[in-house]
């Protein structure tokens, strides 16, 4: 099974701060990674696919880099919406695998 | 308007069984993959199921496989999981989602299955 390692667990940052959340994976899957955002109680919002593609309807603040095993989701000037936890995917293989999670705070 | 809309979700003794249901409005399922993803309390997002657009092909988590089963109605657009065997750590709440070749762009709002005596 692909393992996905995020990090940090929990970040904590202001309005207006630029952050980055890392997704490592264990064996190289191309481009083949997604992005979430998860709000208490609500569905994941799919944020990114294919590594850098935004989903439509997502705001330009945020991009996703990376390929092969090591990936970046940033958020460029953080909001106050933007409080949540995020999470990768990993879509190469079966079974489909997440990372544990990034829980982003606003201070 | 594009809607996924599960049921079935409930409290349920361990050893029981729980049929969920995903009713899709706003795009036929016949051309998509579709999946199931939980969430149990506390822990991460774990992809469940997934099902190819005519049923011909399943893909089951090791954690559910051989007591879970996936399932599909494409002339009524609905999907299922039918639940077997329960126990406490299957206790989650449900998504249904539609599944593209690089994510899952379409969710429900998730359905809650809680197996406790």
């Amino acid at each position: 099974d692909i393992q996905l390692a995020q990090s940090p667990s929990f970040l904590s940052a202001s309005i207006g701060d630029r952050v980055t959340i890392t997704c490592r994976a264990s064996q190289d899957i191309s481009r083949y990674l997604a992005w979430y955002q998860q709000k208490p109680g609500k569905a994941p919002k799919p944020l990114i696919y294919a590594a850098s593609t935004l989903q439509s309807g997502v705001p330009s603040r945020f991009s996703g880099s990376g390929s092969g095993t090591d990936f970046t989701l940033t958020l460029s000037s953080l909001q106050p919406e933007d409080s949540a936890t995020y999470y990768c995917q990993q879509v190469d293989s079966y079974p489909i695998t997440f990372g544990q999670g990034t829980r982003l705070e606003i201070k | 308007e594009v809607q996924l809309v599960e049921s079935g979700g409930g409290l349920v003794q361990p050893g029981g069984s729980l049929s969920l249901s995903c009713a899709v409005s706003g795009f036929t399922i016949t051309n998509h993959y579709m999946s199931w993803v939980r969430h149990a309390p506390g822990k991460g997002l774990e992809w469940v199921a997934d099902i190819k657009e005519d049923g011909s092909a399943k893909h089951h988590a090791d954690s559910v496989r051989g007591r879970f089963t996936i399932s599909r109605d494409n002339t009524k657009n609905l999907l299922y999981l039918q639940m077997n065997s329960l126990r406490a750590d299957d206790t989650a709440v449900y998504y249904c989602a539609r599944k593209l070749r690089h994510n899952m762009d379409i969710w429900g709002q998730g359905t809650t299955v809680t197996v406790s005596s």
